[in-house]
């Protein structure tokens, strides 16, 4: 089944416990991205790659990094939580990026807390 | 930078009948697209619909069409016969042709439907 898959799907941490979220595809798409949803918000770009070894920044990248060393993967790491990173995760994959227009194709979703 | 709004936080609709959810957006930019995404109770993003800025005619998927004024730079989303599983925070969003990467999203609208 064609799908992006990401874990945890629930994290609860403390402040400053490094931490790592999983995003993996298996549909060989080439361009990959994060976002986090925060109520009154809506989802806001962290960080996509078009390509492995190929990453920028989106609106929201500080306190983020990512890496892309596969094309399946795109793992998003947070280096020192804090409070204000609590939010609702996104990854998402498409076959290129969106010039030509292909769906984006989104994982279910991780649910961080940082206390 | 691109901005999409959506003024309205929450709408309800009775069953069967027909409302519609609006969405502006800003940008200097000819070519673009514009989508509309669906996320119900489960977090799962559903693509709707998508319009493409050169297209000067409506998209439309079955009871989901767009009214698409590129002058005013408003985007509206109108359901038709109006199901309770169409109950779902509804999302809009922009992305450059030319940029083909960043996706920008509205705060998003939470519809209800009564029966």
């Amino acid at each position: 089944e064609a799908q992006v898959t990401q874990n945890p799907r629930y994290l609860i941490t403390v402040t400053g416990k490094k931490l790592t979220v999983t995003c993996s595809q298996n549909m060989n798409h080439e361009y990959m991205s994060w976002y986090r949803q925060d109520p009154g918000l809506g989802l806001r770009q962290i960080y996509y790659s078009m390509n492995v070894e190929v990453t920028d920044k989106g609106d929201v990248p500080e306190g983020y990094k990512v890496s892309r060393k596969e094309k399946r993967n795109f793992p998003l790491i947070l280096e020192s939580p804090s409070p204000n990173q609590t939010s609702l995760y996104f990854c998402a994959s498409s076959l290129r990026g969106l010039v030509l227009y292909n769906e984006q194709f989104f994982g279910p979703g991780t649910r961080l807390t940082v206390l | 930078a691109q901005t999409v709004t959506q003024s309205q936080p929450e709408m309800s609709v009775q069953e069967a009948e027909t409302v519609t959810l609006s969405c502006t957006y800003d940008t200097s930019e000819s070519d673009y697209y514009l989508f509309w995404y669906k996320q119900p109770p489960s977090r799962q993003m559903i693509l709707v619909i998508r319009q493409e800025a050169y297209k000067q005619q409506n998209a439309t998927e079955n009871r989901f069409s767009v009214n698409f004024q590129k002058a005013a730079k408003s985007f509206s989303l109108k359901i038709s016969d109006s199901q309770l599983g169409d109950a779902a925070m509804y999302f809009c969003a922009y992305t450059e042709e030319t940029s083909g990467s960043r996706l920008t999203f509205g705060e998003g609208t939470q519809l209800t439907v009564n029966p």
